[in-house]
């Protein structure tokens, strides 16, 4: 397995501008995790799915933030309107079980200007 | 929750033991250890874990103490490589809170 992908690695967007960033979870993994990671506040986990459902979204900062995950391959997170304090990079982590070693993928640079 | 604290750098010398402390004190009884790192720019990367006895893998050790209120990830023979930060995180009623880490660097 080629282990989590996310893309784009760098995204460089006006603010007010829609932004979808993807993942591609390892397979079989149940478990999906966004994580948002600034020099302020560190790695924060803003939502995570279990078997495509969102389990647990008290994370999301606010509206502007939504997530979806159609398939047990695929997950999105959009922020619509971008503003410049949403720029970060932004991880996607999988894992089999909650319980269980996470992977990460590289991460998508967000800057919102 | 169960939260942790570590100091946030650290220094050790190409070839030595890096030992990095983690105080857990809240943990509750069936809440595991995690450890990871992030090499700069890069996505965490898992370590090792423990519930109450020692582990150890190719990558490193962890000690955890009888009490299980603090424990140690031990690198044994850190390179130039192992430059990173450092978390210890105890998810726990499927939380999962990440603290500032502690930043080891290996000097030559």
């Amino acid at each position: 397995d080629a282990g989590v992908i996310q893309s784009p690695r760098h995204e460089v967007t006006e603010m007010g501008q829609e932004v979808t960033l993807r993942c591609k979870p390892i397979s079989g993994h149940d478990y999906l995790f966004w994580y948002r990671q600034t020099m302020m506040r560190g790695l924060e986990l803003l939502i995570y799915f279990n078997n495509n459902v969102p389990i647990d979204d008290s994370g999301m900062p606010e509206d502007r933030f939504s997530a979806k995950m159609p398939n047990a391959s695929f997950s999105t997170l959009k922020i619509q309107p971008s503003e410049p304090r949403d720029s970060a990079v932004y991880f996607c982590a999988s894992s089999l079980g909650w319980n269980t070693e996470a992977f990460f993928g590289q991460g998508t640079r967000l800057t919102v200007v | 929750d169960a939260k942790t604290t570590q100091p946030p750098s650290m220094d050790c010398a190409e070839g030595r033991a890096a030992n990095l402390p983690c105080n857990h004190s809240t943990i509750s009884g069936n809440e595991y250890v995690y450890w990871y790192r992030q090499i700069h720019s890069q996505g965490p990367q898992y370590i090792i874990h423990g519930l109450k006895n020692n582990e150890t893998n190719e990558m490193a050790s962890l000690i955890i103490t009888e009490d299980r209120k603090s424990s140690t990830l031990i690198l044994p023979h850190a390179t130039l490589r192992d430059t990173a930060v450092y978390y210890c995180i105890a998810p726990s009623n499927y939380q999962l809170i990440w603290g500032a880490g502690t930043k080891l660097i290996i000097k030559p």
